[in-house]
């Protein structure tokens, strides 16, 4: 398997842009995780989805930040607009309930800067 | 609430010397275990995992890792610090009962010295 799959791996973009991060989980793997890292806060869990259903989003830090997941293999984080405090790592992860007991598989992360 | 710490920041040890990274949580229920590494501009990889059973686990990269029930504790060792494994080390838990939710503590940023 190829892993968890995100992209682009690196965003550059202006203040008040649209930006959209991409995800592809594990085939099989039926939750998916939002995570954004940045030095100050550390990891924190935006959102999560199971079965493509948002069961948590408590995470999602105000309006600007939406994500969906259209069907069992992709899913999109989109931020609109944008502001310079957004500059973070973002990382998708996947897991199977009843396999591993809640282990969570881990993508390569989006870098994203706004200027 | 549910919480998990890790009460150092920032570790450095000498290379060939023993690590001991630190690891709690405050769960009500019988907790999954896991420790995740992430090197420099890496996603986090799984060390190792605790479900049940024996309570020292053994994981990737010669690392293994205690379940104190009684100190509601995680501890990772390794007995020889390689100069490779600095890294940032996470531990994190999670219950049946989060629907495959894992609480990530802070990380502890290891540096390893020549």
């Amino acid at each position: 398997d190829a892993g968890v799959i995100q992209s682009p791996r690196h965003e550059v973009t202006e203040m008040g842009q649209e930006v959209t991060l991409r995800c592809k989980p594990i085939s099989g793997h039926d939750y998916l995780f939002w995570y954004r890292q940045t030095m100050m806060r550390g990891l924190e869990l935006l959102i999560y989805f199971n079965n493509n259903v948002p069961i948590d989003d408590s995470g999602m830090p105000e309006d600007r930040f939406s994500a969906k997941m259209p069907n069992a293999s992709f899913s999109t984080l989109k931020i609109q607009p944008s502001e310079p405090r957004d500059s973070a790592v973002y990382f998708c992860a996947s897991s199977q309930r009843g396999a591993s007991y809640n282990e969570q598989f881990f993508g390569p992360g989006t870098r994203l800067t706004v200027l | 609430a549910q919480s998990v710490t890790q009460p150092d920041i920032h570790i450095t040890v000498s290379e060939g010397a023993s690590l001991e990274l630190r690891c709690n949580y405050s769960y009500g229920a019988t907790p999954y275990l896991f420790w995740y590494v992430q090197s420099p501009g890496q996603g986090l990889q799984l060390l190792l995992k605790y479900f049940s059973g024996d309570t020292l686990v053994q994981g990737i990269k010669g690392f293994e890792a205690e379940f104190k029930r009684s100190q509601s504790s995680f501890n990772l060792r390794k007995p020889s610090v390689h100069w490779s494994d600095a890294a940032e080390y996470f531990c994190a838990v999670g219950t049946y009962n989060q629907g495959g939710k894992l609480i990530f503590g802070q990380g502890t940023e290891l540096s390893v010295k020549p």
